[in-house]
């Protein structure tokens, strides 16, 4: 996968618990993504970023935030956990500006009860 | 709303035959990627084809793109068990917004 892994792989947490994914990577790229997949949409983002704690928002930010201290690691945070997040998250990198070809993790199912 | 939209939803052929998956999409584009996701694992980019490219191959993957009917299709030959999986497509907008834009997929199933 690129070196790129992300934890925990699954959770399950209570609505109104704070959550936080880590994805990390280690080829030094560029740009990190978040995306959620959820049956009947594909995958659609989240937040992405474009250096460290340069971000900025997806399709589908609401409920979430992220952050970016460090090239190698990008953290998504789930500040109340409902439902309605319960998806599979997968973190990606692209190290080319132009292409934005994307290498993804393995996933993290995250049900929220 | 997704840029990219897969038709089928989902394609069930014997192995050996050759499938064909399409995809359109909205806005220009700079490129358009295929990307694979076996069951339970992250996606896999499988081949890409700038807006300037009428036709690109891989192995047994052929990529089509229409620029003036915004779609493009993928072409999987000589089909394999192994070939099961959802296979996506996904945009770069010509004004460089520094992501993809992924349609809902295509599930494809070989049979044996």
């Amino acid at each position: 996968d690129a070196g790129i892994t992300q934890s925990p792989r699954h959770k399950v947490t209570e609505t109104g618990t704070p959550v936080t994914l880590r994805c990390h990577q280690t080829e030094n790229h560029r740009y990190m993504y978040w995306y959620r997949q959820d049956p009947g949409h594909g995958l659609r983002l989240i937040h992405y970023s474009y250096g460290v704690k340069d971000t900025d928002k997806g399709e589908v930010s609401d409920g979430y935030s992220v952050s970016r201290s460090k090239t190698e690691d990008f953290l998504l945070t789930l500040e109340s956990a409902t439902s309605s997040q319960t998806s599979v998250y997968f973190c990606a990198i692209t190290e080319d500006g132009g292409t934005y070809e994307q290498y993804f993790g393995p996933g993290t199912r995250l049900t929220v009860t | 709303s997704q840029q990219g939209e897969e038709d089928p939803q989902a394609l069930s052929i014997q192995e050996g035959e050759n499938a064909t998956m399409n995809c359109s999409y909205k806005t220009s584009i700079n490129n358009l990627q295929w990307y694979r996701q076996n069951s339970g694992r992250g996606l896999v980019h499988l081949i890409l084809i700038r807006s300037n490219e009428r036709e690109k191959h891989s192995g047994r993957l052929r990529v089509t793109l229409d620029t003036s009917k915004k779609s493009s299709s993928l072409l999987i030959t000589a089909s394999r068990a192994a070939d099961t999986a959802s296979y996506f497509c996904a945009t770069v907008s010509i004004q460089g917004a520094q992501k993809l834009v992924f349609g809902q997929g295509t599930r494809l199933t070989i049979n044996p």
